[in-house]
């Protein structure tokens, strides 16, 4: 069975101070791993995904399979980062679909 | 071009009422998904067609809970003798093969 623990349901910083949002997953096989951003009053939306490697709005992800994790960062944070940010994990493979969430963090950024 | 649109967006049922929430996928997209998500937690996975055909339905909590999408684009969950447990956002996703899962705003469901 597969797991997404992201451990802070809330993370404030201050505008300008970098940001570290923790994701640790627990999953036998190669996953892989996606952040997705939920702004106010919008959908769900990709960040980004381990697999393209790139940056999204500043914000980096890199899987580190050693530790199981794949935490977001930033190194400056915007008041318009202010979300709820979902990591999640799906199996590796052209027929894998079902994407395992963990319950969120809330970011605010204090200007 | 127009995203995974979603209705109702609001639905309030009285306890023992079917509901019938429906999810307009983005043209084209093969891939169309149901995820349930309860206040404070992220998605869980329901169920999963590829076209017309439902290839998983492991997530489904009860038989209570059925899902269809007939011709291969629009899909309905419908959810018989709803209980209070029931409570919370549904939310519709497509996708083409491969690629990212696009989401639809949600049905926020309130079983009273």
């Amino acid at each position: 069975a597969q797991r997404v623990t992201q451990p802070e349901k809330l993370l404030s910083v201050f505008k300008g101070a970098p940001v570290e949002l923790k994701c640790n997953y627990s999953y036998s096989g190669s996953p892989e791993l996606f952040w997705y951003v939920q702004y106010s009053r919008q959908r769900l939306q990709l960040l980004l995904r381990h697999i393209s490697r790139e940056s999204i709005k500043g914000f980096t992800a890199d899987l580190n399979k050693g530790e199981t994790s794949f935490h977001l960062k930033k190194p400056f944070a915007q008041e318009e980062d202010s979300a709820m940010y979902y990591c999640a994990l799906s199996p590796a493979g052209a027929g894998s679909y079902q994407l395992t969430f963990g319950k969120g963090t809330k970011l605010s950024v204090i200007p | 071009g127009a995203g995974v649109s979603q209705s109702p967006r609001y639905k309030v049922a009285k306890r023992g009422q079917d509901v019938a929430l429906r999810c307009d996928p983005i043209s084209g997209h093969v891939s169309l998904f149901w995820y349930q998500q309860a206040l404070g937690q992220g998605p869980e996975f329901l169920t999963y067609f590829q076209n017309e055909a439902q290839l998983d339905k492991s997530g489904l909590p009860s038989d209570r809970f059925f899902a269809e999408r007939p011709e291969g684009s629009v899909s309905t969950l419908k959810i018989q003798r709803t209980q209070q447990e029931d409570s919370a956002v549904y939310l519709c996703a497509s996708r083409r093969d491969g690629e990212t899962q696009y989401f639809g705003p949600g049905t926020r469901l309130l079983v009273l």
